[in-house]
């Protein structure tokens, strides 16, 4: 596609059940950053993937969160056990080759954990 | 930690006014952007900042990046119902995360 898609665009769960998010690239892009936009927060860094580097995992808040990306293309965000401070949304980048490249953001998925 | 500290946090106004919103730190950047966000949509990067005292216009907007790379404004002049939306500022440091401010909310009336 022309842009960074992610879905699903809404997510509701329950408190204690995992979720899955899937973020699909820009085509060519080696570069997929996760970023978690809380209300009335910034864009708080979660993890980097280039290509087929060890991802820089040091943004996640804890280890209910993992994320993997397959193939150096798409890429799942998966957070077990969720609490209700997991709301928020959760917003996927990716950039040519990382470093100073410009980031393209995806739409986000709206996690709410009831 | 919040290395990027924006204001005002909200701003309400009517079409034709002028506007400011500010970006500060006390962490020098290797450069300095800003996005703007609509309501369901990701960031779209408006401009790059890269120079310490460094101006670029884009239409009605105008960016300055401080002289010691610690701070940036962002003016727009003649504000439209269209430039209604959430202001992010972002800095770049040695790594190749972007540290987001918290952003402005901007609302511009007819």
């Amino acid at each position: 596609g022309a842009g960074v898609s992610q879905s699903p665009s809404n997510k509701v769960t329950e408190k204690g059940k995992d979720v899955e998010l899937r973020c699909d690239p820009i085509s060519g892009h080696t570069a997929l950053y996760w970023y978690r936009q809380s209300l009335g927060q910034g864009l708080e860094f979660l993890i980097y993937f280039q290509g087929n580097s060890a991802p820089d995992k040091s943004g996640l808040p804890s280890d209910r969160f993992s994320a993997e990306r397959t193939g150096g293309s798409v890429s799942t965000l998966t957070i077990q056990r969720t609490q209700q401070e997991d709301s928020a949304v959760y917003l996927c980048a990716s950039s040519f080759s990382g470093g100073r490249e410009t980031q393209y953001f995806g739409p986000g998925t709206r996690l709410l954990v009831l | 930690t919040q290395l990027l500290e924006q204001s005002p946090q909200f701003l309400s106004i009517q079409e034709g006014e002028n506007l400011t919103v500010y970006c500060n730190s006390s962490s020098v950047f290797s450069s300095l952007q800003w996005y703007r966000q609509e309501p369901g949509e990701g960031p779209v990067l408006l401009v790059t900042v890269v120079t310490g005292g460094e101006v670029k216009k884009l239409k009605r907007l105008t960016f300055q990046f401080g002289d010691a790379r610690k701070d940036s404004s962002l003016h727009i002049t003649a504000a439209q119902p269209g430039d209604t939306g959430l202001y992010l500022c972002a800095g770049a440091g040695s790594g190749y995360a972007l540290n987001f401010g918290k952003g402005t909310s901007l609302l511009v009336t007819p």
